[in-house]
């Protein structure tokens, strides 16, 4: 079984640019996470989605930002009109419906750059 | 208040040696507790879960006190593969109770 995958590993862009980050989830998991970490900072969420549905947002920032989780397809986060601070290491996680006490696995990250 | 607070570090020990991390979080209606390992910047591992009674795995042993809302990993006859951080997590209340959230890591250096 294939855990959870994150592509690309590493993305550049140039300020203004778009980044599009995927995310597959674990077979079988139909909820996603997306957390960021910046350098020499800890994780922190941003959004956790289900099957068509954003559950909480509450750690996207309000402007630029935006995450799906199509009934078909990968999750994709949205960073539009890239700059400078969007630089950092993003992580995916997937988790099976309901089972408050499972810790979830994380995909290997995708590292953005932004130049 | 942070929501989970860790040293952060780093602790610097020789091989062998038995080391304790220690974690509180701020909301008593937390409802799990776990412990990840993250290496060199590369995806946070699950660690082991935490209980109130306590549980070990190997030289791993995390206890967990509900009422002081306090969280510790213990790791004894430390080895230089335990060199990394470890991320203290806690789960549940907001988010439908799924969101799980981090604390900044302690991290850990073992050497010969």
């Amino acid at each position: 079984n294939a855990g959870v995958m994150q592509n690309p590993r590493h993305l550049v862009r140039r300020r203004g640019q778009e980044a599009r980050l995927r995310c597959s989830p674990v077979k079988g998991h139909s909820h996603v996470y997306w957390y960021r970490q910046l350098p020499e900072e800890g994780l922190k969420f941003m959004v956790y989605l289900q099957k068509e549905n954003i559950i909480d947002e509450s750690g996207m920032p309000k402007e630029r930002f935006s995450a799906e989780f199509p009934k078909e397809g990968p999750s994709i986060l949205r960073i539009q009109q890239v700059v400078r601070g969007d630089s950092a290491a993003y992580f995916c996680a997937s988790s099976p419906p309901g089972g408050l006490g499972y810790g979830y696995t994380f995909g290997s990250g995708t590292r953005l750059t932004v130049v | 208040r942070k929501e989970v607070e860790q040293d952060p570090g780093p602790f610097n020990v020789p091989e062998g040696a038995t080391v304790a991390f220690n974690c509180t979080y701020s909301n008593s209606a937390s409802q799990s507790f776990f412990w990840y390992r993250q290496d060199c910047r590369k995806e946070p591992k699950l660690l082991m879960s935490v209980y109130s009674s306590g549980n070990e795995d190997g030289r791993f042993t995390a206890q967990l006190n509900r009422a002081s809302q306090y969280i510790s990993l213990l790791i004894r006859d430390s080895k230089l593969s335990d060199s990394a951080t470890y991320l203290c997590v806690v789960k549940g209340v907001t988010g439908g109770g799924n969101k799980l959230t981090f604390g900044t890591g302690t991290q850990l250096k073992v050497e010969l």
